[in-house]
């Protein structure tokens, strides 16, 4: 089955405490991103890949790190994680990096930083 | 930069009446616009998309228009069902200086009561 997952689905963790969230794809798509979604705020795109070891700033990077050294996955590393991280994080994937295909989105994974 | 307004929400209609969700959107190319539906507790879904002007996306009995003239996506159906309760966000996407740029509105939540 085709499919975007994502680990772990919750994660409730203390600030200052290193964490990464996984994703992986396998559908051989070339585009990754992650995106946080916030009431009233929609989605906005923290990094996005474009292929293996091409990463770049979405709208909101800081305190975010990514790396792309495979291509099915995408990690996101919050080094020092604080309160105002929490949210729930979506990884996508799509395939090219055309502006018009369809993105295909994980389940989501919700962070709570204390 | 780019940007993508949606009406407020929450909407809640009864079953069998005609939705409308109005989305308009500013950018500086010829972006391509898309509908993704979340349902409760899960990722997001492509509804629909156009890729040009005057285009019109369509699914599950659901359309949309892409206006260039007014710089809108408005999202119609018909006819709703209880089953069609879930956030709706309104996207462009865009390729910037060799970059894929993709903007969400804020979502708006639907309920259809029966």
């Amino acid at each position: 089955e085709a499919q975007v997952t994502q680990n772990p689905r919750y994660l409730i963790t203390v600030t200052g405490k290193k964490l990464t969230v996984t994703c992986s794809q396998n559908m051989n798509h070339e585009y990754m991103s992650w995106y946080r979604q916030d009431p009233g705020l929609g989605l906005r795109q923290i990094y996005y890949s474009m292929n293996v070891e091409v990463t770049d700033k979405g709208d909101v990077p800081e305190g975010y790190k990514v790396s792309r050294k495979e291509k099915r996955n995408f990690p996101l590393i919050l080094e020092s994680p604080s309160p105002n991280q929490t949210s729930l994080y979506f990884c996508a994937s799509s395939h090219g990096t055309s502006g018009n295909n369809e993105q295909f989105f994980g389940p989501g994974t919700r962070l709570t930083v204390l | 930069g780019d940007s993508v307004t949606q009406m407020e929400g929450p909407v809640t209609l009864s079953e069998e009446a005609f939705l409308t969700i109005n989305c308009t959107y500013t950018a500086t190319g010829y972006p391509s616009l898309f509908w993704y539906v979340q349902y409760p507790g899960e990722g997001l879904q492509l509804l629909l998309k156009a890729t040009k002007a005057d285009d019109k996306g369509s699914n599950k009995g659901f359309e949309a228009t892409y206006r260039k003239e007014t710089t809108s996506f408005h999202l119609e159906k018909g006819s709703v069902q209880v089953s069609d309760s879930a956030v709706y966000f309104c996207a462009l996407s865009e390729r910037i200086q060799g970059a894929q740029k993709l903007v969400f509105g804020q979502g708006t939540r639907l309920t259809i009561n029966p």
